[in-house]
């Protein structure tokens, strides 16, 4: 199946900064890749869609000038959580679609956020 | 957002037992995923289901998509240890875009 690689795997920061989450196809070119969020014992949410050459599409009650979303090529999608706070603590997982006519999705392996 | 319902919501179960589990939705879905996550990473894919009735196999593994569109479940035959993990069914709704919405998900334990 498709890779999917996400950087940093897991990251602290202090409450008011910023952190940038990066996701990678490596071995197929996605021109949709979407973000997703999970919370502990809960299941995946979808935040938003990011879209190659266009705004990304956000799901409602998720803001977009805090979860910036920015998808600079076709293997290369980027999320930054912008002034963090606690509550933004969570798991975050992007996935792209893999390549065919059935289309299916593959993970990243997530990344987790603690902000203090 | 909208999520699927999953059932069981955990299982605890002895080595070798078949398990079952299934997801519902109250609107129809053109595509079923099965996935599992283990701690701390990403969901795996499983199995996926493109058209209503079809019944799919991947190792111990059996998967349905449900005649009505709205349902599917998942059979694990003869569990071992590495089973433990939750697993996560996944609608996609035609139409366009690729967006999943995931079920609940179902904890699996397994006592040897």
């Amino acid at each position: 199946g498709a890779v999917v690689s996400q950087h940093p795997s897991r990251v602290i920061c202090k409450s008011g900064t910023s952190v940038k989450i990066e996701c990678r196809s490596l071995d197929f070119q996605a021109t949709t890749m979407f973000w997703y969020r999970q919370f502990p014992k809960q299941s995946l949410m979808l935040m938003a869609t990011s879209n190659e050459g266009s705004k990304a599409t956000y799901e409602q009650g998720v803001e977009k000038d805090k979860f910036l979303i920015n998808h600079a090529s076709l293997t290369l999608s980027t999320l930054t959580v912008t002034s963090a706070h606690p509550e933004d603590s969570s798991f975050y997982i992007c996935s792209a679609p893999g390549l065919g006519v059935q289309e299916t999705q593959y993970f990243g392996p997530g990344t987790r956020l603690l902000v203090l | 957002g909208q999520q699927l319902n999953q059932s069981p919501q955990s299982m605890f179960i002895q080595e070798g037992e078949d398990v079952s589990m299934n997801c519902t939705s109250s609107s129809i879905f053109n595509t079923w995923l099965w996935y599992k996550q283990d701690p701390g990473e990403g969901p795996v894919l499983l199995i996926a289901l493109y058209k209503a009735g079809e019944l799919t196999s991947n190792g111990r593994l059996t998967a349905q998509f449900g005649i009505t569109r709205k349902d599917s479940f998942l059979n694990i035959s003869a569990s071992i240890p590495s089973d433990v993990g939750i697993y996560f069914c996944a609608g996609r709704r035609g139409g366009g875009g690729n967006k999943l919405t995931f079920g609940t998900g179902t904890q699996l334990k397994v006592e040897l």
